[in-house]
This record gives structure tokens, C-alpha cells and sequence, in this order.
């Protein structure tokens, strides 16, 4: 079965850190690039990060650069975000997405796979 | 980074079609081919329906199609069904690595 299962989500108080980890199974994790988007309750989606199949290449949204760390274990089919400094803003769901891959070698900005994610809340 | 615009929501009966739109600028919407569309039902992870502006993917219903004109990115579902009530959002690459999303548009079907 294709599918993303997120961990880690917890409540933290704010400047407090967290680590996200996210398990692929189903297909070859090292084949496709992946990403982490979050939703605030009731609200709508926000790109948070994003590596390569190398970790070699990675993007973050602005409002997590330099907070937030994306890796991945090709070995494991894992992803983790490592999130420090966290701010009340951060609370969220946050999802574990595969890219598309309609360009293999590629950063598609498209997410064809999404797991059901994990809830972060950062409250004092 | 601001979010792309869409309506907050949208309205259509059974059979119907509608169309919701999503409003960029040439840093975005307007200046790549990167948009895709989500449609998300109530406590369910996002379903890709639309990527590369136009393009399907394989199990989303032909029912589903897209388009794009200059800043402005157009989600049209035909022959409208009670499932497809959902929150629907479009995304976009945005200039220098970035990737921004819509408000979302909530669809009712009545």
C-alpha cells in the first residue's frame, strides 16, 4: 500500500523545539523528491520545506528559514523536519508530501502523494 | 510570499459546472507553468487534481479540468456531484524557490 504515516506532532511551548518524522512505504522513497506542507486550524495550506532525492538541494518557505531543518534517510524511506524556536504561528497540521515527479530529476511544485499528517500545536 | 487569491466560495447544483479562479502575478501564476489544484474534504489530507497548469493525474475524473490565462490560473468541475463539496486550493511556484498557495475556495453543492 502507497502511503506517507507522519509522527511526531506534540504541544510545545513557544521557543521550544520538535521533531517530525514521516515513513514512506509502498514505492522507492529514493526515487522522489519530498516536502513538508502545514495547515493552521481552519485555515488554508503553506508550503514549508522541500529536498531532493540527494538531500544535496533544499528549500525553505521564508517563514521557517533558519527555524526549521528538512533531512532524509533514503535507507529508512524517512523524512524528518526538525523544527527549533518555534513560534505560535507554527501551530498546525503538518503534512508529509511526495513530489510528482512529472520531470524526474526535477523540483516539480506539485504533491501527488500526501500522508495524513501530524498535529503541532505551540501554545505557553 | 503572499497567498494567491481565490473566492471564498462558490455555489453549483447537481449536473452543474463551476468555475473558481486563482489570481496571481507574473511572479507566479502568470510567469511558470507550475500550478496545480488540491481539493480537500473535511479532515482528509489534500487530493492532487491538477498539476502543471492543465495536466491530470491518472485516477482524477475527466470531470476535473484547468486552464490558464496570464496572472489567472481557473479550476472548472463539470457535471457537479454531492462528493465533489469539498475546499479546493490552487498553488503556484513562486519566483525563487518558492511555493505559495490560494486561500481556498469552500464549493457547495446544493
Amino acid at each position: 500500500q502507497v502511503e506517507l504515516v507522519e509522527s511526531g506532532g506534540d504541544l510545545v511551548k513557544p521557543g521550544e523545539s520538535l521533531r517530525l518524522s514521516c515513513v514512506a512505504s509502498g514505492f522507492t522513497f529514493s526515487d522522489y523528491y519530498m516536502g513538508w506542507v502545514r495547515q493552521a486550524p481552519g485555515k488554508g495550506l503553506e508550503w514549508v520545506s522541500y529536498i531532493n532525492i540527494g538531500s544535496n538541494t533544499i528549500h525553505y518557505a521564508d517563514s521557517v528559514k533558519g527555524r526549521f531543518t528538512i533531512s532524509r534517510d533514503n535507507s529508512r524511506s524517512s523524512l524528518s523536519l526538525q523544527m527549533s524556536s518555534l513560534r505560535v504561528e507554527d501551530t498546525g497540521v503538518y503534512y508529509c508530501a511526495r513530489d510528482g515527479r512529472s520531470v524526474v530529476t526535477a523540483f516539480n511544485w506539485h504533491f501527488d502523494l500526501w500522508g495524513r499528517g501530524t498535529l503541532v500545536t505551540v501554545s505557553s | 510570499q503572499s497567498a494567491l487569491t481565490q473566492p471564498p466560495s462558490a455555489t453549483g447544483s447537481p449536473g452543474q459546472s463551476v468555475t473558481i479562479s486563482c489570481t496571481g502575478t507574473s511572479n507566479d501564476v502568470g510567469g511558470w507553468r507550475w500550478v496545480s489544484w488540491y481539493q480537500q474534504h473535511p479532515g482528509q489530507a489534500p487530493k492532487l487534481l491538477i498539476y502543471d497548469a492543465f495536466k491530470r493525474p491518472s485516477g482524477v475524473s475527466d470531470r476535473f479540468s484547468a486552464s490558464k490565462s496570464g496572472n489567472t490560473a481557473s479550476l472548472t468541475v463539470s457535471g457537479l456531484q454531492p462528493e465533489d463539496e469539498a475546499d479546493y486550493f490552487c498553488a503556484s511556484y513562486q519566483h525563487n524557490n518558492n511555493l505559495i498557495f490560494g486561500g481556498g475556495t469552500m464549493l457547495t453543492v446544493l
